[in-house]
């Protein structure tokens, strides 16, 4: 168990760019969520995952983010036309049993700069 | 969930006990009380959780008031690789999506 992975770690891309984040969580957790944090601010939850269905999704999350996790494993979360706004640290965070009171393990994060 | 308020930041002798406050004063009876930690650069860590008893693990203990409208996280010996910044969460089982609210946390410096 390596815990929760994420990749890239950064990422550089310039207004209007598309970019594709991934997230592998640990690995029989059902439920994988994905947060946002900007500058010296406490990450912002964005969604979640129970196994491959999407059962929340934050008012933060415009229409131009998608995220999926296909066959309840990975999940991937995409930003379409990038704004300078979306310039942040992206987190995946997974937990192991649908209780929604166990801890949650978190990865390293993606940072996202958009120029 | 219930707001948190934390002090902004604090400063601690290594060595010493760090003593985290957390104000939670609208926190409902199926409400826990829930620590994370954030090392510069890293995702957040859990640290420790508790309802209304006092709970220790091998990190932390956690003293809940007996009105359970505050608590205390407690580092016993602090040491420079505790610096990072500390969030109080209070979370229940409402919606039961598990999603985590954070604040602004406290930013623990540890001094040698």
């Amino acid at each position: 168990d390596t815990g929760v992975s994420q990749d890239p770690r950064h990422k550089i891309t310039k207004r209007g760019q598309n970019v594709t984040f991934r997230c592998d969580p640990i690995s029989e957790h059902n439920r994988l969520y994905w947060y946002r944090q900007t500058l010296g601010q406490g990450p912002e939850f964005l969604t979640y995952f129970q196994n491959e269905a999407q059962l929340e999704k934050s008012r933060l999350l415009s229409d131009r983010f998608s995220a999926e996790r296909p066959k309840g494993s990975f999940s991937t979360l995409e930003i379409q036309r990038t704004e300078q706004g979306d310039s942040a640290m992206y987190l995946c965070a997974s937990s192991p049993t649908p209780t929604g009171l166990n801890e949650q393990f978190f990865g390293p994060g993606t940072r996202l700069t958009v120029l | 969930d219930a707001k948190t308020t934390q002090p902004t930041s604090m400063d601690c002798a290594e060595g010493r006990a760090a003593n985290l406050p957390c104000n939670h004063s609208t926190i409902s009876g199926n409400e826990y009380v829930y620590w994370y930690r954030q090392i510069h650069s890293q995702g957040p860590q859990y640290i420790i959780h508790g309802l209304k008893n006092n709970e220790t693990n091998e990190m932390a203990s956690l003293i809940i008031t007996e009105d359970r409208k505050s608590s205390t996280l407690i580092l016993p010996h602090a040491t420079l690789r505790d610096t990072a910044v500390y969030y109080c969460i209070v979370r229940g089982l409402s919606g039961n999506t598990g999603k985590l609210i954070f604040g602004q946390g406290t930013t623990l410096q540890v001094k040698p």
